[in-house]
């Protein structure tokens, strides 16, 4: 049974280009959220999505960022035009439920580092 | 908006003692939900407990538990014969009840040492 898979593990992007993060949520598990955690801080929500629908995104900055979760294949996090400030760790988790109390089972995480 | 605050960047203690890590929190919301996360230098984010604002038990999980004090809001983290493999950094992160749509608010974290 495997846990969330989150690939790559570690992206380089040159500033100017595209940055691609997967994720496979938990088998059975339709909802997915997407961190950002920045060097000596905490995770960040950033958006919160079902199956084909974006519920929340309220944490997404409002330009060069998108997410999708397809009816089949996994969720993708789409960063445009990366500059320095991207740079991060971005932790996928996915959930069963949309109760609060539903633990919500993470990845390793995606280093991102713009160079 | 909710704010959680860990006001301890770092904390040291030696194996098999025991440890408190705070965690104080701000929420208008009267039903919600408290975790504590720890992210070894792997960077698996792995839950260790888990608190229901609406219990005024408080949780434990083996070695593991905390202090909630619902109107102070605070939820503090005990460890209790401290091990080597507790090292890493531990997250204290709130989560109202009404549903997942805000996902979890996280503090900035406590880096946790185990002197051997």
């Amino acid at each position: 049974n495997a846990g969330v898979m989150q690939n790559p593990r570690h992206l380089v992007r040159r500033r100017g280009q595209e940055a691609r993060l997967r994720c496979s949520p938990m088998k059975g598990h339709s909802h997915v959220y997407w961190y950002r955690q920045l060097p000596e801080e905490g995770l960040k929500f950033m958006v919160y999505l079902q199956k084909e629908n974006i519920i929340d995104e309220s944490g997404m900055p409002k330009e060069r960022f998108s997410a999708e979760f397809p009816k089949e294949g996994p969720s993708i996090l789409r960063i445009q035009q990366v500059v320095r400030g991207d740079s991060a760790a971005y932790f996928c988790a996915s959930s069963h439920a949309y109760r609060g109390d539903t633990e919500a089972f993470f990845g390793q995480g995606t280093r991102l580092t713009v160079v | 908006a909710q704010t959680v605050t860990q006001s301890q960047p770092e904390m040291s203690v030696q194996e098999a003692e025991t440890v408190t890590l705070s965690c104080t929190y701000d929420t208008s919301e009267s039903d919600y939900y408290l975790f504590w996360y720890k992210q070894p230098p792997s960077r698996q984010m792995i839950l260790v407990i888990r608190q229901e604002a609406y219990k005024q038990q408080n949780a434990t999980e083996n070695r593991f538990s905390v202090n909630f004090q619902k109107a102070a809001k605070s939820f503090s983290l005990k460890i209790s014969d401290s091990q080597l493999g507790d090292a890493a950094m531990y997250f204290c992160a709130y989560r109202r009840a009404g549903g997942g749509a805000d996902g979890l608010t996280f503090g900035k974290g406590t880096h946790l040492i185990i002197q051997p």
